[in-house]
């Protein structure tokens, strides 16, 4: 069974500062993973996606993430941190191209001035 | 980038009343559809996969009579709430995908206030 743990419920940052959400995943075939924000009382925004092919995966709003293999690892980064990434962020993962996604627990992301 | 709606955005009903919930894809075909379930200051939780034309598969502790969940045509999936109770509020998400479909699509969600 697959599973997605995401460390740190809450991470707050200041402007400027770099970004760094924890997303570690289990899944016993290659796993398809993505990246998602929610702001308040709103859906889900795919952030980016790793399937196949390189390992660093570049998304919007100026996040990217590394797929590490042999960390079974995903974690999101952002060199400077905007007052408007504000936000939950969720890392989820799925085995099959269209299939349902596991999610992880979230992580509130804080940036101050 | 792939829109999906949700209508109605929040609604409020009484206990013991029904309420369906619109899941639609505006410019895309969606083969499949997902139901998920938010409850605050949580993760999203997978009730449903819907496939067009086809009965939904639902997880482990959900009851398939009490959220009926109907994909008839390719844009277009609902859920209804039956005979809803407090417990049932929650934040209703769906989302949807391709045939090819390596991402999923999200709705913007459907607040249920049941009092």
């Amino acid at each position: 069974a697959q599973s997605v743990t995401q460390l740190g419920s809450h991470v707050s940052v200041s402007e400027g500062a770099l970004v760094l959400l924890r997303c570690n995943y289990s899944s016993s075939v290659p796993p398809y993973l993505f990246w998602y924000v929610q702001y308040p009382n709103q859906g889900l925004q795919l952030l980016l996606k790793y399937t196949t092919g390189a390992t660093l995966v570049k998304g919007i709003n100026g996040f990217e993430a590394e797929f590490k293999k042999s960390e079974t690892s995903f974690h999101l980064t952002k060199p400077s941190a905007h007052m408007s990434d504000a936000a939950e962020y969720f890392c989820a993962v799925s085995d099959q191209p269209g299939t349902a996604l596991i999610f992880g627990k979230g992580t509130t992301l804080s940036v101050s001035s | 980038g792939a829109v999906v709606s949700q209508h109605p955005s929040r609604v409020i009903c009484k206990s013991g009343t029904s309420v369906k919930i619109e899941c639609r894809s505006l410019d895309f075909q969606a083969t499949t559809m997902f139901w998920y379930r938010q409850f605050p200051k949580q993760s999203l939780m997978l009730m449903a996969t819907s496939n067009e034309g086809s009965k939904a598969t639902y997880e482990q502790g959900v009851e398939k009579d009490k959220f009926l969940i109907n994909h008839a045509s390719l844009t277009l999936s609902t859920l209804t709430v039956t005979s809803a109770h407090p417990e049932d509020s929650s934040f209703y998400i769906c989302s949807a995908s391709t045939r090819k479909g390596e991402t999923q699509y999200f709705g913007p969600g459907t607040r249920l206030l049941v009092l």
